[in-house]
């Protein structure tokens, strides 16, 4: 499985600033996603990072609030923008080797703790 | 809409014993399901798969089990160690080849 880093591990921030989340594979992969996960809960997904297009987002996430960026096969970003308490998750990224036809396994990234005060 | 749940939130087992977590899904579409194991601090790690062409799966300690008539996902740990203590989530490809559902999620606790 490829190795997924994310950076930063942890940020404590202030509400109404802004966040970017990176998240570097080592080997090149068709699909990218980002998911939330809030204290206690369950995985929500966020998008999927398109290389070279806009971001699919999910029902209930809008670009505004969490632009992504994926220049290449290997990196994404993901900013989390306008921060209100209720942004404190852990955010984590996500990828998958694709190569066509039926699900692939993905594999996640160590996430990122986020704390809005 | 599309879910997937789990029976139980919490389970506790004593080492040596064997587990064994269950999922219920909804969506009669899904034909892919996955295991995640997540450590306190750590992201989700695959643990095993299944596609819906099959009703078993085995890997090192674990077995995953699926009945599609009633919609039931399992997973079988044998012979439970003190690390594997940790939340196990339950996954399925729901509406979307390529995206996953994720279910709520059992915390099991190994009891030495």
């Amino acid at each position: 499985s490829a190795v997924i880093s994310q950076k930063p591990s942890r940020d404590i921030c202030q509400r109404g600033t802004s966040l970017t989340i990176q998240c570097q594979v080592d080997s090149q992969v068709t699909m990218m996603f980002w998911y939330r996960q809030q204290p206690g809960q369950s995985l929500t997904l966020i998008a999927t990072a398109n290389q070279g297009s806009e971001a699919t987002y999910e029902s209930g996430f809008v670009i505004d609030k969490f632009p992504i960026s994926r220049p290449n096969l290997t990196f994404s970003t993901l900013t989390v923008s306008n921060m209100s308490p209720e942004d404190s998750s852990i955010y984590l990224c996500s990828v998958a080797p694709w190569q066509g036809g039926s699900t692939d396994t993905q594999y996640f990234g160590p996430g990122t703790r986020l704390t809005v005060l | 809409g599309e879910s997937v749940g789990l029976h139980l939130p919490t389970l506790s087992v004593q080492e040596g014993d064997n587990s064994i977590i269950n999922c219920a899904y909804s969506n009669s579409a899904s034909d892919y399901f996955i295991w995640y194991k997540q450590e306190s601090g750590k992201g989700p790690q695959f643990i095993i798969d299944i596609r819906s062409n099959m009703d078993k799966r085995q890997g090192q300690r674990v077995t995953v089990l699926l009945n599609k008539t009633v919609k039931h996902l399992s997973l079988q740990i044998a012979a439970t160690q003190p690390g594997d203590s940790a939340v196990y989530f339950c996954a399925e490809n729901g509406e979307g080849a390529q995206k996953l559902v994720f279910g709520q999620g059992t915390r099991l606790t190994i009891n030495p």
